[in-house]
């Protein structure tokens, strides 16, 4: 069964570096997500992403944030600059077709960022 | 705004108890529901869903029944096993518009003890 992936399992940084999490979606799914659980919190959207350009983001997906498809098959989301507060596991998903509530959003396993 | 609220946690039941786990909604237009479950170390997975009002969503004994005039969607499973220990997620999905992202609750973790 296909089903996302997510590298790595676990990032740890130090304040104020660069990290890149990658994801892998269903190969024929034409729309992806990243989504962010902070500890003990509830999982919050961030980014919503469709032809090769942001769909619709969140207030938390600042300046600091961005996403890129940099061939057919890999998704990533960069921080330029890691805060404290963004410590949290972060979720890819992707889904077939947008614009029906009928459209079921598959999940990656998730990356634990860490920042120290 | 829009947003999810469910039972808080956490919730300690006895293998073959009955569980219900409350959630309500308050989102424009009309949504289609969600519950997804994370069982520990994994992701989310969808456990069940229902598009509109009236529709049961159903799936490995768990149900929930989307209520529009009381905006619920409560999850139910009439004996509950030492397997489905996890955190439950109620999520709504805006249809049409420019709205697709998945609104979440704070989750529900569910203990079952044998």
């Amino acid at each position: 069964e296909p089903e996302v992936t997510q590298t790595p399992s676990h990032q740890v940084t130090q304040m104020g570096q660069e990290v890149i999490l990658r994801c892998v979606p269903i190969s024929n799914h034409l729309y992806f997500y990243w989504y962010r659980q902070i500890l003990g919190q509830k999982v919050e959207f961030l980014v919503s992403f469709y032809n090769n350009e942001i769909s619709e983001k969140s207030e938390i997906f600042d300046d600091q944030f961005s996403v890129e498809r940099p061939d057919g098959s890999n998704f990533t989301l960069k921080i330029r600059s890691t805060k404290l507060e963004d410590s949290a596991m972060y979720f890819c998903a992707s889904s077939g077709s947008f614009g029906t509530g009928s459209n079921e959003q598959f999940f990656g396993p998730g990356t634990r960022l860490t920042v120290l | 705004g829009n947003s999810v609220t469910q039972m808080e946690g956490p919730v300690t039941l006895s293998e073959e108890a009955f569980l219900t786990i409350n959630c309500t909604y308050t989102a424009t237009g009309y949504p289609s529901l969600f519950w997804y479950v994370q069982y520990p170390g994994e992701g989310l997975q969808l456990l069940l869903k229902a598009t509109k009002a009236d529709d049961k969503g159903s799936n490995k004994g768990f149900e929930a029944t989307y209520r529009k005039e009381t905006t619920s969607f409560h999850l139910e499973k009439g004996s509950v096993q030492v397997s489905d220990s996890a955190v439950y997620f109620c999520a709504f999905l805006n249809s049409g518009g420019s709205n697709y992202k998945l609104t979440f609750g704070k989750g529900t973790l569910l203990t079952v003890n044998p």
